[in-house]
């Protein structure tokens, strides 16, 4: 079946330094990927998305390349900042069922 | 913003108490889902619907139960809440194909 592997955390960074959260996925079809965050006490939020191959979502300076030949969909940020401090979820939705598949969260912690 | 909505967000009661968690979206989605979020913060989905009439069981095992009597509507009902069951829940739904999960904000649920 479907599965989502991210790094573990916490990933402790200072305020500027450059993030990346790895993310490897396994479909059986051609999935759409995707990173959500979440703030505390909150639901999950859309960050950004890919659909094929070769794809760059970006969005609040976040990016992430969908890589159909090494699987993988690894978000990055040049400067992270205090406020996206949260915790950080790579998902895909593959044809078929098209149920969100999630990786089990990466949380960010940032300081100033 | 997400037009889905999760009522109450915050609960506690006592054991072997009925209780429905509410879940409502306005964007005219076909598919819903429940999931359970554990303090580890990993998500497992434990209902999912594609439609009205329509409602699965999901990944993770469990006591409670769905209905989908109006595509807009998908309350989740525990009829004797034990301490096992406390944690958080999270609603959600999605457009056609693979398209992006809308997440309510959740309900955390404590059963003293």
């Amino acid at each position: 079946g479907d599965s989502v592997t991210q790094m573990e955390g916490p990933v402790t960074l200072s305020e500027e330094a450059f993030l990346t959260i790895n993310c490897t996925y396994t479909a059986t079809g051609y999935p759409s990927l995707f990173w959500y965050v979440q703030y505390p006490g909150e639901g999950l939020q859309l960050l950004l998305k890919a659909t094929k191959a070769d794809d760059k979502g970006s969005n609040k300076g976040f990016e992430a390349t969908y890589r159909k030949e090494t699987t993988s969909f690894h978000l990055e940020k040049g400067s992270v900042q205090v406020s996206d401090s949260a915790v950080y979820f790579c998902a895909l939705s593959d044809r078929g069922s098209y149920i969100p598949t999630f990786g089990r969260g990466t949380s960010l912690i940032v300081h100033p | 913003e997400a037009d889905i909505y999760q009522t109450p967000r915050y609960l506690v009661i006592g054991t072997g108490k009925k209780i429905t968690l509410e879940c409502s979206q306005t964007m005219g989605h076909d598919k819903m889902y429940w999931y359970q979020q554990d303090p580890g913060m990993e998500l497992h989905l434990i209902h999912y619907s594609y439609g009205v009439n329509s409602t699965e069981k999901g990944d993770l095992s469990s006591e409670s139960t769905v209905s989908r009597i109006r595509t807009e509507h998908f309350p989740l009902t525990l009829e004797s809440a034990r301490p096992s069951h406390t944690s958080q829940y999270l609603c959600a739904s999605s457009g056609i194909g693979h398209s992006e999960a809308f997440f309510g904000q959740g309900t955390r649920l404590t059963v003293v």
